[in-house]
C-alpha cells in the first residue's frame, strides 16, 4: 500500500549546520509530496510541496526535490537556526474521484538545534 | 484573519463519558478532516467530509462520530467506545480539489 518512511530522530545539530532529513515513499502513480512542520504544542504548517517529478519545493531556506527514480523527497537546509527546532513530517497526497484528497504521513522527525 | 480554530486546547474525559471537540473554519473550504496524533507517530485519519451533510470514515473511525451540519463546522465526538482516547487531535480543511491541507492548532485529550 501507499506509505511514507522518514529517518528516525531526534536529529540534533548545532546552529548553522547543514540539515538533511530523508524521506522515501511508496505509491501507485505520481502523488504530490509535502513537508509539514509542527512546532511544540501546535498544529501542522505546510513548509513546502512538489507536485511532479524533478520539481523543487522551497520555503524559508528549506528545499526538497521530487525524485521519481529514487522515490524520495529529502528535506535540506544549508544553515539551521535554533528557531527551526520542531518536528518535520513528510507526506504524500492521494487524490480520489470526486475531489477527495487523502494525506499519508510519515512518523515525523524531531529536529533539535542548539546554539 | 482566515483560519481554523479548535477548542478546547485541553480536554479531560472521565471513564464512560462522551466528549466533543470543536473545529471551525472561516476559509470557506469544502472539505474537512479529523486526524489523531500519538507520540512518535504520524497522523492517522479518523473521518473526513467533502460537503455539508456528508462524511466518510477514515482509517481509524471506531469509537468516534462526527457531524457536518454547516460548511464551517465539523465537530468530533469521542465516545465511550473509544478505549484509548488519549492523543492530540487535529482538524484540517482544503478548498475543493486543491491538495494542500490547512491545520488547526489541535486539542489534547486526556483521560482522568
Amino acid at each position: 500500500g501507499d506509505s511514507v518512511t522518514q529517518m528516525e530522530g531526534p536529529v540534533t545539530l548545532s546552529e548553522e549546520a547543514f540539515l538533511t532529513i530523508n524521506c522515501t515513499y511508496t505509491a501507485t502513480g505520481y502523488p504530490s509530496l509535502f513537508w509539514y512542520v509542527q512546532y511544540p504544542g501546535e498544529g501542522l504548517q505546510l513548509l513546502l510541496k512538489a507536485t511532479k517529478a524533478d520539481d523543487k519545493g522551497s520555503n524559508k531556506g528549506f528545499e526538497a526535490t521530487y525524485r521519481k527514480e529514487t522515490t524520495s523527497f529529502h528535506l535540506e537546509k544549508g544553515s539551521v537556526q535554533v528557531s527551526d527546532s520542531a518536528v518535520y513530517f513528510c507526506a504524500l497526497n492521494l487524490m480520489f474521484s470526486g475531489g477527495y484528497n487523502k494525506l499519508i504521513f510519515g512518523a515525523g522527525t524531531r529536529l533539535a538545534v542548539h546554539p | 484573519d482566515g483560519g481554523i480554530t479548535q477548542s478546547p486546547k485541553y480536554l479531560f474525559r472521565k471513564e464512560g463519558q462522551n466528549v466533543t471537540l470543536s473545529c471551525e473554519q472561516n476559509l470557506n473550504h469544502d472539505a474537512m478532516y479529523w486526524y489523531r496524533q500519538d507520540p512518535g507517530q504520524g497522523l492517522r485519519l479518523i473521518y473526513y467530509s467533502q460537503i455539508v451533510n456528508d462524511f466518510q470514515k477514515g482509517d481509524i473511525a471506531e469509537g468516534y462520530s462526527v457531524s457536518r451540519e454547516k460548511k464551517e463546522s465539523f465537530p468530533l465526538t469521542v465516545t465511550s467506545a473509544q478505549k484509548n482516547p488519549t492523543a492530540f487531535y487535529l482538524c484540517a480543511s482544503t478548498e475543493g480539489s486543491v491538495e494542500t491541507q490547512y491545520f488547526g492548532p489541535g486539542t489534547r485529550l486526556l483521560v482522568l
